[in-house]
Order: structure tokens, then C-alpha cells, then sequence
């Protein structure tokens, strides 16, 4: 079965930098698009940006661009998510999420990650 | 941006059916998908292109799409379907919003 597995949950300092993962199997990471999609807490989700990892394309929502990097290794299949400067407002939880393209355009989310939960506190 | 409007509740008895709507400008020109999510769970998706279903998602999950909106129906709903529920589309500027979300609570 497709399985997104992602890094545990972090406690860090505002102005702390990290860098979270997300490690696929069962599927050819090379043929699909890996997203992220925050959720901050009681909140609704977000789209951030997405990944084709075959050819590291990458799109940004236009609310995340210049916030986080998303990058990917494709050889050990692992996809990552990260910031240079944490703030307080990036206390949410991070799933990353395989992207499968959609008939009218874009893509949709057919297999998310667990969630890593980041807290940003001083 | 482009913008996804939910009601933020819907509450239905089970056995009942439950509609779910999604208002955007001309949406009815767009592929729309939705996701559930039950409280410390992850989404899951449960219709994808405005009216496809996964495998394993239950026929009871349904989707239709036209002009300014776009509808999830659950028929026969279950205490199980209890969750809140996001709509999300792609937009030409290559933003992908989601809905507000939508919680629906099996009375």
C-alpha cells in the first residue's frame, strides 16, 4: 500500500531553522507530485506548494512563496519541507500529501503523510 | 486570489442525506475534490474531479459540479461520516484553495 511516512513533531525557537521529511514507498516517487498542506491549529488546510520530484519542478502558492523551500531526494525517496526563520505563526501541523493531476487541471491529494506537528515557541 | 466558500455546518439524522456545498466564481469550469477529516486524523480524499470516488470510498459519497457550485453528497449518512469536510480546486494563477471546511455533525 502507498505509505507517506513523515518526521516526528518539533519544538523550536522563533528564528530557529528546520527541516522536516516525508519518506514514500509503494509508489515510483518519480512519477508523481508530492505537496505539503499546512493546517494551523483549529483551523481549516492550506495548500503550500508542490513537488514533481523526477525533475524537482516546484510550485509555490503565491501565500508560501519566499517562506519555505520544498525540495526532494530522489534517491531515498524522501520529499522535505523547510524554513530558514521560524516564526510563532508557523505553529501548525505540516502534511505532506502524494499529488495525482486532476482532469480540468492541478492536481489532487489521493495519499497524505501522517502530519508533523511543529511548534514554535520562545 | 480564488476563493472557496463553505458552510461552515451542516447537521443531518442518519439514514438521512447530507449536501455540502461550494461556492466559487464559475467553479462549474473547474475540477473540484474533497476530502474528509476526522478530529487528529489526516484528510482522506473521497471525491476527486468532481464526482469520482477512490477506491474503497463507499457509493454512498457523491459528487456533482456546475455554474457557481459544487455539492458533496453523503446519502444514508452514518455516525462514522461525522468530520469536517474541505472542497479544493485548482486556480489558473496555480494556487490550489481549499474551502473553509465544513463540520458535519450526524444528530
Amino acid at each position: 500500500e502507498v505509505q507517506l511516512v513523515q518526521s516526528g513533531a518539533e519544538v523550536k525557537k522563533p528564528g530557529d531553522s528546520l527541516k522536516i521529511s516525508c519518506k514514500v514507498s509503494k509508489f515510483n516517487f518519480l512519477n508523481f507530485w508530492i505537496g505539503w498542506v499546512r493546517q494551523m491549529p483549529g483551523k481549516g488546510l492550506e495548500w503550500m506548494g508542490i513537488i514533481y520530484p523526477g525533475d524537482s519542478e516546484t510550485t509555490y502558492s503565491p501565500s508560501f512563496q519566499g517562506q519555505v523551500t520544498i525540495s526532494a531526494d530522489k534517491s531515498i525517496t524522501t520529499a522535505y519541507l523547510q524554513w530558514s526563520s521560524l516564526k510563532a505563526s508557523d505553529t501548525a501541523i505540516y502534511y505532506c500529501a502524494r499529488g495525482t493531476i486532476a482532469v480540468a487541471g492541478g492536481y489532487y491529494f489521493d495519499y497524505w503523510g501522517q502530519g508533523t506537528l511543529v511548534t514554535v515557541s520562545s | 486570489s480564488y476563493v472557496l466558500t463553505q458552510p461552515p455546518s451542516v447537521s443531518v439524522a442518519p439514514g438521512q442525506t447530507a449536501r455540502i456545498t461550494c461556492g466559487g466564481y464559475n467553479i462549474g469550469t473547474k475540477s473540484v475534490h474533497w476530502y474528509q477529516q476526522k478530529p487528529g486524523q489526516a484528510p482522506v480524499l473521497v471525491v476527486y474531479d468532481d464526482r469520482d470516488r477512490p477506491s474503497g470510498i463507499p457509493e454512498r459519497f457523491s459528487g456533482s459540479n456546475s455554474g457557481n457550485t459544487a455539492t458533496l453528497t453523503i446519502s444514508r449518512v452514518e455516525g462514522g461520516d461525522e468530520a469536517d469536510y474541505f472542497c479544493q480546486v485548482w486556480d489558473r494563477i496555480r494556487d490550489h484553495p481549499f474551502g473553509g471546511g465544513t463540520k458535519l455533525t450526524v444528530l
